[in-house]
């Protein structure tokens, strides 16, 4: 089975500057992983994933998140973050070939970005 | 209309009402799923359907009752709920036998049970 710990419940940062939410994963089998974003009083929606293959993965709106095997981590970025910005994360794993593609989703962090 | 739809968007009822909450995918997908999403909790998954027959029901209490008539509709009809049964029911809906496991979300319905 897998789990999905993300180590902040909440995140200020002013705008313009750079931001990480972090996600650490645990499964016994290699995985798919996910960040998504869920703006107020709507669904989620993708922000990026990764599959296999390069470990550098660009999403939408300037993320990008870094997959690292040794340290189980699949942590999100930003180089500068805009008020828009402010919104729930949420960090998912999958296994491959799990049947019914099932995901299990971390607790989610707050990103509030501040003028 | 594209991608997932969920209506009503807004939901208040009486523990003693019986209501249904709808889903429409629109993107030609095989599965289907319904989560519960509380303030300080994480995502829960309630139901998967899969080529429209559920394939996991996790715990959930029987006055939650889905239904999946065909891949691109999903219901849930509630009835006799709780007060604490109040929160963001999400639909998401996904292809099996990609290799992506990528799943697509509505936009949610708020259920208030007073």
């Amino acid at each position: 089975a897998q789990s999905v710990t993300q180590l902040d419940s909440q995140v200020p940062v002013f705008e313009e500057a750079p931001v990480e939410l972090r996600c650490n994963y645990s499964s016994s089998v290699s995985v798919y992983l996910f960040w998504y974003v869920q703006y107020p009083n709507q669904g989620l929606q993708l922000l990026l994933k990764y599959l296999s293959g390069s470990t550098l993965v660009k999403g939408i709106n300037g993320f990008e998140a870094e997959f690292n095997k040794s340290q189980t981590s699949f942590h999100l970025r930003k180089p500068s973050v805009h008020i828009s910005d402010t919104a729930e994360y949420f960090c998912a794993v999958s296994a491959p070939m799990e049947y019914g593609n099932k995901l299990v989703f971390g607790a989610g962090t707050i990103l509030r970005v501040k003028s | 209309e594209t991608g997932v739809t969920q209506t009503p968007r807004h939901l208040v009822m009486g523990m003693t009402n019986k209501k249904s909450l709808k889903c429409e995918q629109h993107l030609g997908h095989n599965a289907m799923y319904w989560y519960k999403q509380s303030a300080k909790k994480p995502l829960e998954l309630m139901f998967v359907y899969s080529l429209e027959e559920r394939v996991e029901n996790n715990s959930v209490p029987s006055r939650f009752s889905p239904e999946c008539p065909n891949s691109s509709h999903l219901f849930l009809h509630l009835h006799t709920l709780q007060p604490e049964d109040s929160a963001l029911y999400l639909c998401a809906s996904s292809q099996i036998g990609l290799a992506d496991n990528e799943q697509f979300f509505g936009p949610g319905t708020r259920l208030t049970v007073l």
